[in-house]
């Protein structure tokens, strides 16, 4: 199994730009997470879907983030406009149910600039 | 609300050394921990993990300690090596809710 599958490794953007993160999820886990790094404060969940459906996005900063997940192999992250003060190393993780561990993928290292 | 936090933001040890790492958890109710180990401009790895009906797991130079008493966690890591080195987080779960992560602790190992 290849894991979690992260695109891009890096992105850099200019203020005002839209940004797409994309999560390929491992085959037959069913609960997908996006989580946000920063040095100042942790990683920190923003979304997570079970079989697809967003359950919990009170994580999410504003409404210029939004999150979809239109199957269970692939979902994406969006910022727009985006800010300076978003960029931070986004991860997306996968597991095969509650209680169970999550897997990460790599990660999206974004800078606005 | 309920958090989990770490003791000491970073630990420097000898190559060969045991090491410690510790958590402390505030929410009663979390019943599954996780140790994660993130290295630099990687994505946070699973290590061990331990339920709450244990109070000891091991794997393979690492254990994991739980003290549901003093709602303490720690993570114990034999003959350190420079591969060790790394940010360690543990997470905890309660019931249906995700996994709540620390700040987590930074691992320097000296050859």
């Amino acid at each position: 199994d290849a894991g979690v599958i992260q695109s891009p490794r890096h992105e850099v953007t200019e203020m005002g730009q839209e940004v797409t993160l994309r999560c390929k999820p491992i085959s037959g886990h069913n609960s997908l997470f996006w989580y946000r790094q920063t040095m100042m404060r942790g990683l920190e969940l923003l979304i997570y879907f079970n079989n697809n459906v967003p359950i919990d996005d009170s994580g999410m900063p504003e409404d210029r983030f939004s999150a979809k997940m239109p199957n269970a192999s692939f979902s994406t992250l969006k910022i727009q406009p985006s800010e300076p003060r978003d960029s931070a190393v986004y991860f997306c993780a996968s597991s095969a149910g509650t209680g169970r561990g999550y897997t990460f993928g790599s990660g999206t290292r974004l800078t606005v600039v | 609300g309920e958090s989990v936090g770490l003791h000491l933001p970073t630990l420097s040890v000898q190559e060969g050394d045991n090491s410690i790492i510790n958590c402390a958890y505030s929410n009663s109710a979390s019943d599954y921990f996780i140790w994660y180990k993130q290295e630099s401009g990687k994505g946070p790895q699973f290590i061990i993990d331990i339920r709450s009906n244990m109070d000891k797991r091991q794997g393979q130079r690492v254990t994991v300690l739980l003290n549901k008493t003093v709602k303490h966690l720690s993570l114990q890591i034999a003959a350190t090596q420079p591969g060790d080195s790394a940010v360690y987080f543990c997470a905890e779960f309660s019931g249906y809710s995700t996994l709540t992560f620390g700040k987590g602790t930074m691992l320097l190992v000296s050859p």
